[in-house]
């Protein structure tokens, strides 16, 4: 299956740890987008990358994210000194370049919870 | 700005009868419209999109949406309730191809037997 992979599928963070999300998108895919889902809310965007860009970060808090797509391995969303309020469902989408028939995979998301 | 607002957090149906779940837009380009499905601990699944052309728009597991672009309006439809549409279901926007999506958010769909 050459889906959207995203590891691990949970992540369980003490307060002030890091948290690092992988997302490996559908091959051949070069557009990769990171949402978050909050309990019980709909998925609010974070930001759009593509292979060693930032296209779109509009979504990201300020402090303490940092999201990369390396030339090489999978995307990473990294979250420092994690609190409470982090605790979600993160979600990663791939989508290929361009055209009319594109559409994003999803895939089955990471559910860090903050303890 | 674009957003979407999907009228009722929960809809109740009987297995059978037919589901309507409403999805309004707002967006200042023509629109790329999109309806997926959530079970409970999973990832979204891409139920039917809406970029050009035929503004009804049949997808997978029988359901159907029709662009309405004079109501600003994307509802979703199914004929026939099946006990495994019981699920959350959501509605999005994007300006263009490759662009970030934007969510309503959400409709709990309930299929009483």
């Amino acid at each position: 299956n050459a889906g959207v992979m995203q590891n691990p599928r949970h992540l369980v963070r003490r307060r002030g740890q890091e948290a690092r999300l992988r997302c490996s998108p559908v091959k051949g895919h070069s557009h990769v987008y990171w949402y978050r889902q909050l309990p019980e809310e709909g998925l609010k965007f974070m930001v759009y990358l593509q292979k060693e860009n930032i296209i779109d970060e509009s979504g990201m808090p300020k402090e303490r994210f940092s999201a990369e797509f390396p030339k090489e391995g999978p995307s990473i969303l990294r979250i420092q000194q994690v609190v409470r309020g982090d605790s979600a469902a993160y979600f990663c989408a791939s989508s290929p370049t361009g055209g009319e028939n594109y559409g994003y995979t999803f895939g089955s998301g990471t559910r860090l919870t903050v303890v | 700005a674009q957003s979407v607002t999907q009228l009722g957090s929960h809809v109740s149906v009987s297995e059978g009868a037919l589901v309507l779940l409403r999805c309004n837009y707002s967006s200042s380009v023509p629109p790329y419209l999109f309806w997926y499905v959530q079970y409970p601990n999973q990832g979204l699944q891409l139920l039917l999109k809406y970029t050009t052309g035929a503004t009804l728009v049949k997808g997978i597991n029988g359901f159907e949406a029709e662009f309405k672009k004079s109501e600003t309006s994307f509802h979703l439809t199914k004929p026939s309730a099946h006990m495994s549409d019981a699920a959350e279901h959501f509605c999005a926007v994007s300006k263009a191809a490759g662009n970030k999506l934007t969510f309503g958010g959400g409709t709990r769909v309930l299929v009483k037997p």
